[in-house]
């Protein structure tokens, strides 16, 4: 169990379009989710910390307007890149976690933005 | 202040021979310990974590770590690694709260 997904998994837009991507827990209820930023070989960064039915918590830095997050059930959370440009580029993680294993984030397998 | 590094930015390792990669942490407060590996163009997988308890700790694809708090490190090894083991290996630790602070990560690369 504790599988995660995304979808779409690659997307190429225009700049100044918005593109939303999704995150699924597929077998377990996800009261947390968090959404990451990878660069090229580069680390994985915390954009955002989700709880169902509330206001994500954006780490410093994020623009909450630009990085819009909807965890409107405990299956699904969204992040909408809006007015994106091409520095929006890059990988996106997000994880989720159930109120039962509270140690433990199961990671999606992320989606490839690419901004032209 | 609390900080994952992970030193070794690349590691190459003959087919068949053991790997080590390292990870150390700052902390003042108790902490989680997490491996991950990642291949290309795809999400995380983990390895293994410390949570608390016996401090080796093994996990899948023969890969262990062992908790050591006085050197405040959590280093994976494998004693005999596979081509298919080829990937990114992060370390990541929760400093007593949800989230979790990745190291830079580590590149291991099999020799054939």
């Amino acid at each position: 169990g504790a599988v995660v997904s995304q979808h779409p998994s690659r997307v190429i837009c225009k700049s100044g379009t918005s593109v939303k991507i999704e995150c699924r827990s597929l077998d377990f209820q996800a009261t947390t989710m968090f959404w990451y930023r990878q660069f090229p070989k580069k680390s994985l960064m915390l954009m955002a910390t989700s709880n169902e039915g509330s206001k994500a918590t954006y780490e410093q830095g994020v623009e909450k307007d630009k990085f819009l997050i909807n965890h409107a059930s405990l299956t699904l959370s969204t992040l909408t890149v809006t007015s994106a440009h091409p520095e929006d580029s890059s990988f996106y993680i997000c994880s989720a976690r159930d109120h039962e294993r509270l140690n433990e984030q199961f990671f999606g397998p992320g989606t490839r933005l690419t901004v032209l | 202040a609390q900080s994952v590094t992970q030193l070794d930015s690349q590691v190459p390792v003959f087919e068949e021979a053991p790997v080590e990669l390292r990870c150390n942490y700052s902390s003042s407060v108790s902490v989680y310990l997490f491996w991950y590996v990642q291949y290309p163009n795809q999400g995380l997988q983990l390895l293994l974590k410390y949570l608390s308890g016996t401090t080796l700790v093994k996990g899948i694809n023969g890969f262990e770590a062992e908790f050591n708090k006085s050197q405040t490190s959590f280093h994976l090894r494998k004693p005999s690694v596979h081509i298919s083991d080829t990937a990114e290996y992060f370390c990541a630790v929760s400093f007593g709260n949800e989230k979790l602070t990745f190291g830079t990560g580590t590149r291991l690369t099999i020799i054939p």
